[in-house]
């Protein structure tokens, strides 16, 4: 199992461009999250989709936009990005059950200049 | 609305030396949550804290919980140099979904 998967590791952008960030697993997880973290901020919630079908604004979702393509899958997208949008981005899964934790993707850098 | 607070922030300890990093919450919640993160690496799960009274080890890291107190530990015995890393927690809102809010981390350093 590669578990949770991101693309790309690195990505550079103009103030005013759109990307996306994609994110898979492969643990058949009803649950994905995205989190940004910032130097001295620990992780921020931005959006979740608690099963396929469904997402949901978190702490800091503005600006940005999600999508849950299927179970596997759920990307983030920046539709015009801005220099505070600077971060590392991380996507995370977690199963059903009590005693379950999440599972943290490798990340993505981005930077906006 | 949920904070986590860690403290503390930074440490700096000695190998062989003892020490606890604590996690305060304020609002109730009976699911906490430990992670470590290296250098530019993702976050690894260590620790699922579940009900009042939870204690959980491995190897030389030991996590409590007292939802009475809202109030969370994690127990440094006898550090070494591979346990520098920083350290979150992370407490479950309670509005489903198993939303986290995460501390603001503790940047453990570990030196002979």
């Amino acid at each position: 199992n590669a578990g949770v998967t991101q693309t790309p590791k690195f990505q550079v952008l103009k103030t005013g461009q759109s990307m996306t960030l994609q994110c898979a697993q492969d643990m058949n997880h009803n649950s994905m999250y995205w989190y940004r973290q910032d130097p001295g901020m620990g992780l921020r919630l931005i959006y979740y989709s608690a099963s396929e079908g469904t997402t949901d604004k978190g702490e800091v979702p503005n600006g940005y936009n999600v999508s849950r393509l299927n179970k596997r899958e759920f990307s983030l997208r920046l539709e015009s990005a801005a220099p505070s949008q600077t971060s590392v981005y991380f996507c995370a899964s977690i199963a059903l059950g009590r005693g379950k934790t999440q599972y943290f993707g490798p990340g993505t850098r981005l930077l906006v200049l | 609305e949920l904070k986590v607070e860690q403290n503390p922030l930074f440490l700096s300890m000695q190998e062989g030396k003892n020490y606890t990093i604590y996690c305060n919450y304020s609002t109730t919640s009976d699911r906490l949550y430990w992670y470590r993160q290296d250098p530019g690496k993702s976050l690894e799960s260590l620790f699922v804290l579940l009900s009042n009274g939870a204690v959980k080890q491995e190897g030389r890291l030991m996590a409590s919980l007292d939802t009475k107190a809202r109030l969370s530990t994690l127990h440094i015995t006898a550090a070494v140099h591979d346990l520098s890393a920083t350290y979150f927690c992370a407490v479950d809102s309670g509005a489903g979904s198993y939303q986290l809010t995460f501390g603001k981390g503790t940047k453990l350093s570990v030196i002979p």
